[in-house]
């Protein structure tokens, strides 16, 4: 059983073009959505969360979208720049549930020069 | 670094035989998570330290597997009786109850069971 769906599975983006991943989920007692980076052979590093009570969080090239009623929510990567090739992971996690992750299955960018 | 610290970065072993690996968490945080990552799959929950209490397994703890977190400081994972299906990346990671749920992972620990 799958809690947290992301898509697409990979992305190829020109330099300066939108990323743009999505994810959706089923459980509506989620309640803290972060994203994550992974470099090759690195852990994952938070770039940006968000709450449900609000729409949109932006973090400087980074914006996170986010729709309660569709239960769905997406990641904007501005700019897109070849240092951003990597894997991004979003998540979810309950505060009731200790806020331990339900990660996605990931998506792997790559920003063409 | 004050980030959080895994040991053995990578591990080679034989089916079979039994490996632990450690983790130590950035400093005064109370919460402590061990996760396992497959190639090409997202990290997957193990298990969840509040303090020196494991508060919550998965079900993809098996038997063979056991964690602790003596004075709730840094932890440590052992898996007995390896399999191969054991391969896959263990991921540490750590947050202060409190500030909030930011959570923060390791570099991970790669375990190659041959």
């Amino acid at each position: 059983q799958q809690q947290v769906k992301q898509s697409p599975q990979s992305l190829i983006v020109q330099k300066g073009g939108i990323s743009i991943i999505n994810c959706a989920y089923e459980n509506t007692a989620f309640d803290y959505f972060p994203w994550y980076q992974q470099f090759p052979g690195k852990g994952p590093a938070l770039l940006i969360a968000i709450r449900p009570d609000v729409s949109e969080k932006k973090e400087g090239r980074f914006t996170i979208s986010f729709n309660k009623s569709a239960k769905q929510f997406s990641l904007h990567i501005m700019d897109s720049q070849p240092g951003d090739s990597a894997t991004y992971f979003c998540a979810a996690s309950r505060e009731d549930s200790s806020y331990k992750l339900i990660f996605g299955s990931g998506t792997r960018l790559l920003v063409r020069p | 670094d004050t980030g959080v610290s895994q040991d053995p970065r990578h591990k080679i072993t034989k089916r079979g035989q039994n490996v632990t690996f450690r983790c130590d968490p950035i400093s005064e945080h109370n919460r402590l998570y061990w996760y396992r990552q497959t190639l090409g799959q997202g990290p997957e929950f193990l298990t969840y330290f509040q303090n020196e209490a494991q508060l919550e397994k998965s079900r993809l703890l098996s038997d063979r597997f056991s964690a602790e977190r003596p004075k709730g400081s840094f932890s440590t994972l052992e898996i007995q009786r390896t399999e191969q299906g054991d391969s896959a990346m263990y991921l540490c990671a750590s947050s202060f109850l409190g500030s909030g749920n930011t959570i923060y992972f390791g570099e991970g620990s790669w375990l190659t069971v041959v």
